[in-house]
């Protein structure tokens, strides 16, 4: 089993719609849980980050973590083109490993 | 925000020869950085951790003497890849965590080095 699971997409939807991607996970002990959007051929850039549990929200993104059902999500509200990218989750329990998910590909059509 | 500078950008190279690829936190200093492997559509794989002043630990079934990583200073690491193979094409990236980051442990990501062995 996976430590972190990702649904790959592609997940298309029409601009001005809300996004929601998400990621589970299977130890318990993870309390670190960052959101990255990659370009192609691009690093990932940190885009959300979030300690425990709880939700974070800051501009158009929210990020939700449900420790109890290990289920983080990452909403983007009136998405945007230039909002098409993949779109990682990192997650770890120590600042020295983290875990990542595939990705999801994100295609936001005008 | 932090900046994470990663050169060169894509090289291309005989098999047989050696890459260095340089990572540096151009606005911050980084206690430890991160060296990843990407595939086409797949995820990050972590090949070895870098802490400055030691030396690296890598990821199970990463060949230590194929990619050496040297952490001289706290704001650079540089990854050799030696006799380099076509299998070692990829999209190799590096990652930095900022000195004193207290709780918040978040990584910060170079652009990526894009390598061709022919």
């Amino acid at each position: 089993q996976k430590e972190v699971e990702q649904d790959p997409g592609p997940l298309s939807v029409p601009e001005g719609a809300i996004v929601s991607l998400n990621c589970t996970y299977s130890n318990s002990a993870f309390q670190y849980f960052m959101w990255y959007r990659q370009y192609s051929r691009k690093g990932p850039e940190l885009l959300m980050y979030t300690y425990s549990s709880g939700n974070k929200e800051d501009g158009r993104f929210t990020a939700q973590v449900d420790k109890s059902s290990k289920y983080i999500s990452l909403f983007i509200r009136d998405s945007q083109p230039s909002d098409s990218a993949t779109y990682l989750c990192a997650m770890g329990n120590n600042f020295n490993k983290f875990y990542f998910g595939s990705g999801t590909k994100l295609n936001v059509k005008p | 925000g932090a900046v994470v500078s990663q050169h060169p950008s894509r090289v291309i190279c005989k098999s047989g020869t050696s890459v260095k690829i340089e990572c540096r936190s151009l606005d911050f200093q980084a206690t430890t950085m991160f060296w990843y492997r990407q595939f086409p559509k797949q995820s990050l794989m972590l090949m070895a951790t870098s802490n400055e002043g030691s030396k690296a630990t890598y990821e199970q079934g990463v060949e230590k003497d194929k990619f050496l990583i040297n952490h001289a200073s706290l704001t650079l690491s540089t990854l050799t890849v030696t006799s380099a193979h076509p299998e070692d094409s990829s999209f190799y990236i590096c990652s930095a965590r900022r000195r004193g980051g207290g709780v918040s442990g978040e990584l910060f990501f170079g652009e990526g080095s894009r390598l061709t062995v022919l």
